[in-house]
């Protein structure tokens, strides 16, 4: 198993510019999370799918951040314009359905840079 | 009523000593406990996990100790090394659903 893929690995960008984020679950897991993490505010989560669905998405800054997961294999985080605030590094995991399935399997993260 | 409050922000242990990471939560609902490590670069994995139906588990050279009166879990890294220095973050969660994160704390285990 290859595990969570994320794209790219770093992304450097100029304020005002659109930012897309991508993400691969694990297959067969439905749930879906998408993470910010820094120095300041620690790991927030920003909103998570299951099944496809986005069921909260209450971490989520503000309008310029959107999230997609049009497949249970495919997610995007979008951020339409970006500022330099929003330079982090954000993870997508996932996770299966079950009993005592609770294990959240991170990626290795996209470095944002908004210059 | 979400939160999780971990302590010490960061740690520093000499090799071979044991390295102990606290956590405290309000939510009686959560019913899960993980803890992740991360290391620079990398996103978090599991380290070890534990539900409140036991006061310990252990795994290898890592303990988790649950005392759910006071609604508190601490890991412990025994005989700490060199290699164990990363951030922990410890979480919590209640019938599968979102996990709640504390700060994290950094080790930094000196040889």
């Amino acid at each position: 198993d290859a595990g969570v893929i994320q794209s790219p690995r770093h992304e450097v960008t100029e304020m005002g510019q659109e930012v897309t984020l991508r993400c691969k679950p694990i297959s067969g897991h439905d749930y879906l999370f998408w993470y910010r993490q820094t120095m300041m505010r620690g790991l927030e989560l920003l909103i998570y799918f299951n099944n496809n669905v986005p069921i909260d998405d209450s971490g989520m800054p503000e309008d310029r951040f959107s999230a997609k997961m049009p497949n249970a294999s495919f997610s995007t985080l979008k951020i339409q314009p970006s500022e330099p605030r929003d330079s982090a590094v954000y993870f997508c995991a996932s996770r299966g359905t079950g009993a005592f399935v609770d294990t959240q399997y991170f990626g290795p993260g996209t470095r944002l840079t908004v210059l | 009523q979400q939160q999780v409050k971990q302590s010490p922000q960061s740690l520093i242990v000499q090799k071979g000593g044991i390295s102990i990471i606290n956590c405290a939560y309000e939510n009686t609902a959560f019913d899960y406990f993980p803890w992740y490590q991360q290391f620079p670069g990398k996103g978090p994995a599991l380290l070890i996990a534990i539900r409140p139906d036991v006061s310990e588990k252990k795994e290898g050279r890592f303990t988790i100790s649950f005392n759910k009166s006071a609604k508190q879990f601490s890991l412990h890294i025994m005989d700490s090394q060199p290699g164990d220095s990363a951030t922990y973050f410890c979480a919590a969660s209640s019938s599968g659903s979102r996990l709640t994160f504390g700060e994290g704390t950094q080790l930094t285990v000196n040889p």
